[in-house]
């Protein structure tokens, strides 16, 4: 079956304090990972799409990543502007025609200044 | 510019009561979609259309119904609302599915605050 999961489900991070989120997957063909920021009360903001492994990505602070088992979002320096929920999708291949995304639970990141 | 806009933001109403959600987008994307967010924060696709043609029903209940009037819209119907139904319901859009090889990226709206009682 296929399936996503983040961990972990809370990070607490001082200003400054580079980390890593981690979206591990398991889908029969990977037809693209996503990773979308979602604030209290918004919807989902879209950050990156990967679609092989060895392939990464660069926003301001945040770095995706991705290999054949997981990926990786390092936030770099954080800010407190930077506390967000991040959520991990992925698209099957199976999936191709319908769209439909598999999301993780997320991450829920707090950083303080 | 909104992108993907849903109205209303929020629907507070009585269990059996009927209520519909609104959703456009001015993308100009092809597919459209409607997704359920349970009070864990887990996101569930719920339907997808393509061109106005219903491409995913996941297992929704038939007191669900998905209409989509042309491409930039796609209305959701509930009818005998019940109180499993209280989540936050998110309209997304993307580029048409069926015309790439690759996962295209999907847009959400703001969000539908819904609450049974």
């Amino acid at each position: 079956e296929d399936q996503v999961t983040q961990s972990p489900e809370a990070l607490r991070l001082q200003e400054g304090e580079s980390s890593s989120l981690n979206c591990s997957y398991t889908v029969s063909g990977l037809r693209g990972l996503f990773w979308y920021r979602q604030d209290p009360g918004k919807g989902p903001e879209f950050l990156f799409t990967l679609y092989s492994a060895g392939e990464e990505k660069e926003k301001e602070r945040l770095k995706a990543t991705l290999t054949k088992k997981e990926s990786f979002l390092h936030i770099t320096a954080p800010k407190p502007e930077d506390s967000a929920t991040y959520l991990c999708a992925v698209q099957a291949r199976w999936s191709g025609n319908t769209g439909k995304l598999i999301f993780g639970q997320g991450t829920t990141l707090q950083v303080k200044p | 510019d909104t992108a993907v806009s849903q109205t209303p933001k929020y629907l507070v109403t009585q269990m059996g009561n009927d209520k519909s959600i609104k959703c456009e987008q001015n993308l100009g994307h092809d597919t459209m979609y409607w997704y359920k967010q349970d009070s864990k924060k887990f996101l569930k696709i719920m339907f997808s259309y393509n061109n106005k043609e219903l491409i995913i029903n996941e297992t929704v209940p038939n007191r669900f119904s998905p209409k989509s009037p042309d491409k930039a819209h796609l209305n959701l119907h509930i009818n005998s609302l019940e109180l499993g139904d209280s989540a936050v319901y998110f309209c997304a859009s993307s580029q048409d599915i069926r015309a790439s090889g690759v996962g295209e990226t999907q847009y959400f709206g703001p969000g539908t605050r819904l609450l049974v009682l």
